[in-house]
């Protein structure tokens, strides 16, 4: 049972323009996630993150948006860069024992194009 | 500061070998956790130690155990090596407090076994 969904395997965009990665999740418990980006042969490098009492998170030219009632987050990537070229990934992790068990999605690999 | 290290980065062992890996969290980080990222199943949570001590784990077999020292490195053992452990071994450090923080990863180990 997948408690993480990225039902893109794939996204392509044009330099410029915004990149929007999706994620749901199944799991209520669930009360910080948290995007990754990730070269082949490398670890994931933490992008950004968001606790489940906000609905928005910015940081230069990443925004997390979640809505709780739907279970979804996205990442809105503006303006995405082709040096952005890499497989995301969106991570979730729930309260009291499991706090340090992150739960990833299978990823959406994001290419932009010059 | 120094991020997570992991050695080596890459090895190669035969069915039934077993093979130890290690993992240098960021200083201060008293959490470490285990991953396993393959094709089919993506990044897995195999289990996570704090302050010497198993605290999260898995749904690995037993032939995969761990174990952490009082300077918070750890080490990942995998006994009885089959084929299907091919995969990229990733460690996460983070400071192992209670609430939200984030787990930041190092590059990797690369296990094929043969």
């Amino acid at each position: 049972d997948q408690q993480v969904k990225q039902n893109s395997p794939s996204l392509s965009v044009q330099e410029g323009r915004i990149s929007i990665l999706n994620c749901d999740y199944t799991n209520s418990m669930f009360d910080y996630f948290l995007w990754y980006k990730k070269y082949p042969a490398e670890g994931p490098t933490f992008l950004i993150s968001i606790s489940s009492i906000k609905d928005k998170n910015e940081d230069g030219r990443f925004t997390v948006f979640l809505n709780k009632s739907a279970k979804h987050l996205s990442l809105h990537i503006v303006p995405s860069q082709p040096g952005d070229s890499a497989v995301y990934f969106c991570a979730a992790s729930g309260s009291g024992g499991s706090n340090y068990k992150l739960t990833f999605g299978k990823g959406t690999l994001l290419t932009v194009n010059p | 500061k120094a991020g997570v290290t992991q050695t080596p980065r890459y090895l190669i062992k035969t069915r039934g070998q077993q093979v130890t890996l290690s993992c240098s969290p960021i200083s201060g980080h008293r959490s470490v956790s285990w991953y396993q990222q393959t094709p089919g199943q993506g990044l897995q949570f195999l289990f996570e130690y704090f302050s010497e001590t198993q605290r999260n784990k898995g749904n690995f077999p037993g032939r995969f155990s761990g174990r952490q020292f009082s300077n918070s490195r750890s080490e990942m053992n995998v006994s009885t090596l089959e084929l299907g452990d091919s995969a990229l071994y990733l460690c996460a450090s983070n400071l192992g407090g209670t609430g939200e923080e984030t787990q930041y990863f190092g590059p990797g180990t690369r296990l094929l076994v043969l």
